[in-house]
């Protein structure tokens, strides 16, 4: 599976855009890019996922640069509810494959 | 809809110990993820089942096995149970055609002594 970088921690401000920027430089044609978040002892949540189309639903938008080699996930009006660690995943196959992900912490 | 729910919620053993682990899957799931979180770290993929099989592996040893039922639930099995399998274990339910939106329960925290 292709690795992704991410920022170790972010902070934001609340009800500002957060833009979380993710690198997959080694990333293959048929791979997805998915964004997963984890508040502080809940399970991981589904927020989105894309090939090579900007990607938009309820929580979030999805853009992935034309090369695909970089995405950023945007949560257009940040809440204190969305402090998080995010993970940006490059899935191949059946699984997938979380790194240490984003600490975002937004503040009032 | 009922989400992903996973039995204990806590779990106290010891070294060497068996522990089973339980996982009912989202309403219409036929495929469960079981992950290994330790303390700080992402989620690590454990196995995947499919359709009572097992579809999918990670660096894992043979003493992790599974079991998933007719009814689409699952368990994690952990034999001689080890200190650094003190972690947090999810289990995860998805449609295999979309099997990246994957939705976890909140886990059970294993602490071996």
């Amino acid at each position: 599976d292709a690795k992704t970088t991410q920022p170790t921690s972010m902070d934001c401000a609340e009800g500002r855009a957060a833009n979380l920027p993710c690198n997959h430089s080694t990333i293959s044609g048929n791979e997805y890019v998915y964004w997963y978040r984890q508040i502080h002892s809940q399970g991981p949540q589904y927020i989105i996922h894309g090939l090579k189309n900007n990607e938009t639903n309820e929580m979030a938008s999805l853009i992935i640069t034309e090369d695909r080699k970089s995405s950023t996930l945007i949560l257009p009006h940040a809440t204190l509810r969305d402090t998080a660690v995010y993970y940006c995943i490059v899935r191949h196959d059946y699984k997938l494959s979380f790194g240490a992900g984003t600490t975002v912490t937004v503040r009032a | 809809e009922t989400g992903v729910t996973q039995s204990p919620t806590h779990l106290i053993k010891t070294r060497g110990q068996q522990v089973t682990l339980r996982c009912s899957s989202q309403s219409g799931h036929n495929t469960v993820s079981w992950y290994q979180q330790a303390l700080g770290q992402g989620p690590q993929f454990i196995f995947q089942y499919y359709r009572e099989e097992e579809n999918g592996r990670g660096n894992f040893p043979p003493r992790f096995s599974g079991l998933q039922f007719p009814n689409y639930s699952s368990e994690l099995n952990v034999n001689a149970l080890e200190l650094d399998d003190s972690a947090l274990y999810l289990c995860a339910s998805s449609l295999p055609d979309r099997v990246g939106e994957q939705f976890f329960g909140p886990g059970t925290r294993l602490t071996v002594l």
